[in-house]
């Protein structure tokens, strides 16, 4: 079956620790995004890329990073520079172009020990 | 750039209730409007989606309408049942623009 899986589903973190969460995806899609999600406040956009190679910053990127090598991998570092990364992180892929429905993974719950 | 406004943020109704949420766009360029459902634990799921230039769309017991003129839109769904029980976002972009901004959700409670 076609779709997104994120991995782990939990994760914790230690203080000044980066952690990388993965982001697979196996639909043939050409675009991908990283959201945050916090009680109350939606989802906001961290990094998306729209093509290998290539990807630009979200409404919230400050103490993320993000890499594309291949069209079916995107990860999310979420470093030691960000202050308050527990949250609940969701990626999606779509074929590109916000007028495209976006497929999303089932998350990865990220805690600080 | 483009601000979504969701109301109300919860809901509770009875099993074969109607239930509508409402969303409003600030951008009047903005012409492609989906809903996603959320279940506890999982990531959104695409539900209905509705593009400007129709004024209203209807899968079954889910439809969603816009307003162009007034800058809003709304998922209406009819007999509600308890699997209806989730998070519900709407979400709103334009033409040449690579991101979905999103509203900050509702959730429903459909009680038996």
């Amino acid at each position: 079956d076609g779709g997104i899986t994120q991995s782990p589903k939990y994760l914790f973190r230690k203080e000044g620790q980066n952690v990388t969460l993965s982001c697979e995806q196996n639909l043939n899609h050409d675009a991908m995004y990283w959201y945050r999600q916090d009680p109350g406040q939606g989802l906001r956009l961290i990094y998306y890329s729209q093509i290998v190679n290539d990807f630009q910053k979200g409404d919230i990127a400050e103490g993320y990073s993000v890499s594309r090598e291949k069209k079916e991998s995107f990860p999310l570092t979420v470093t030691s520079a960000q202050k308050n990364p527990t949250a609940f992180y969701l990626c999606a892929s779509s074929i590109g172009g916000a007028e495209q429905p976006q497929h999303f993974g089932d998350g990865t719950r990220l805690s600080i020990l | 750039g483009e601000n979504v406004e969701q109301h109300p943020s919860t809901l509770s109704v009875q099993e074969g209730d109607s239930a509508v949420i409402k969303c409003t766009y600030s951008d009047s360029a903005s012409n492609y409007f989906p809903w996603y459902k959320q279940e506890l634990g999982k990531g959104p799921q695409l539900i209905i989606d509705i593009r400007s230039n129709v004024g209203e769309k209807k899968d079954q017991r889910i439809a969603v309408t816009l307003n162009k003129t007034a800058k809003h839109f709304s998922l209406h769904i009819t007999e509600t049942q308890p699997e209806d029980s989730a998070v519900y976002f709407c979400a709103a972009s334009r033409s040449g623009y690579s991101t979905l901004t999103f509203g900050k959700g509702t959730m429903l409670l459909v009680s038996p």
